[in-house]
């Protein structure tokens, strides 16, 4: 069964500054896509990025991009010129066309954002 | 954007009794709608996906015939928790795809509490 594992809990950056979230996962597949999703104290599950396996380039978007290794199961979600409003909860998340298209979520990291 | 309502957005009801939870696709039609469930500062466990017309499939160790899933429309799929018990207060979240290959849409959530 494919599994995703964050363990970084919790993690601080300053306002400004850069941070990385880990990501990696287990899987027996080649074809699969990856995402970093974002939960606000609203609850509200936004999507930050997302990355085909079959691509070799690096997802980006705007302030987010990743650092996807393959071979090494790794998806690492960089946060640039962090901003108060990026503080949430990120889940790092796998799915599968074979399994259904669910999506598997790791178990969470907690960014806050310091001024 | 495609919009996805759950409803309501949060319930308290007494012990024993049944809770009915709404997700609906608002602008499109969903062909398949998971439930999760999130305890706070957890992570989002995968509990049943949902097709149209057809029976749910649900993860091991969910209960089917506690959560009973109905998916009876394209835009329309229901969580029913049956004889609730205080360990079964949570979050609860929807979400929905119109196609396999298409991202996923989630609700806002739920917040369920059974007293």
């Amino acid at each position: 069964a494919q599994t995703v594992t964050q363990s970084q809990p919790e993690m601080s950056v300053q306002e400004a500054e850069t941070v990385t979230l880990s990501c990696t996962y287990d899987t027996s597949e080649s074809d699969y896509y990856l995402f970093w999703y974002k939960q606000p104290p609203s609850r509200q599950m936004i999507l930050v990025i997302r990355q085909e396996a079959y691509k070799q380039q690096n997802a980006t978007e705007n302030r987010f991009s990743v650092n996807f290794q393959k071979a090494a199961k790794s998806f690492s979600l960089k946060i640039s010129d962090s901003q108060l409003g990026d503080a949430a909860m990120y889940f790092c998340a796998y799915r599968s066309d074979n399994q259904g298209g669910k999506l598997i979520f790791g178990q969470g990291t907690e960014l806050s954002v310091k001024p | 954007g495609a919009v996805v309502s759950q409803h309501p957005s949060w319930v308290i009801c007494k012990s024993g009794t049944s809770v009915k939870i709404e997700c609906r696709s608002l602008d499109f039609q969903a062909t398949t709608m998971f439930w999760y469930r999130q305890f706070p500062k957890q992570s989002l466990m995968l509990m049943a996906t949902s097709n149209e017309g057809s029976k749910a499939t649900y993860e091991q160790g969910v209960e089917k015939d506690k959560f009973l899933i109905n998916h009876a429309s394209l835009t329309l799929s229901t969580l029913t928790v049956t004889s609730a018990h205080p360990e079964d207060s949570s979050f609860y979240i929807c979400s929905a795809r119109r196609s396999q290959m298409a991202p996923l849409h989630f609700g806002n959530g739920t917040r369920l509490t059974v007293t």
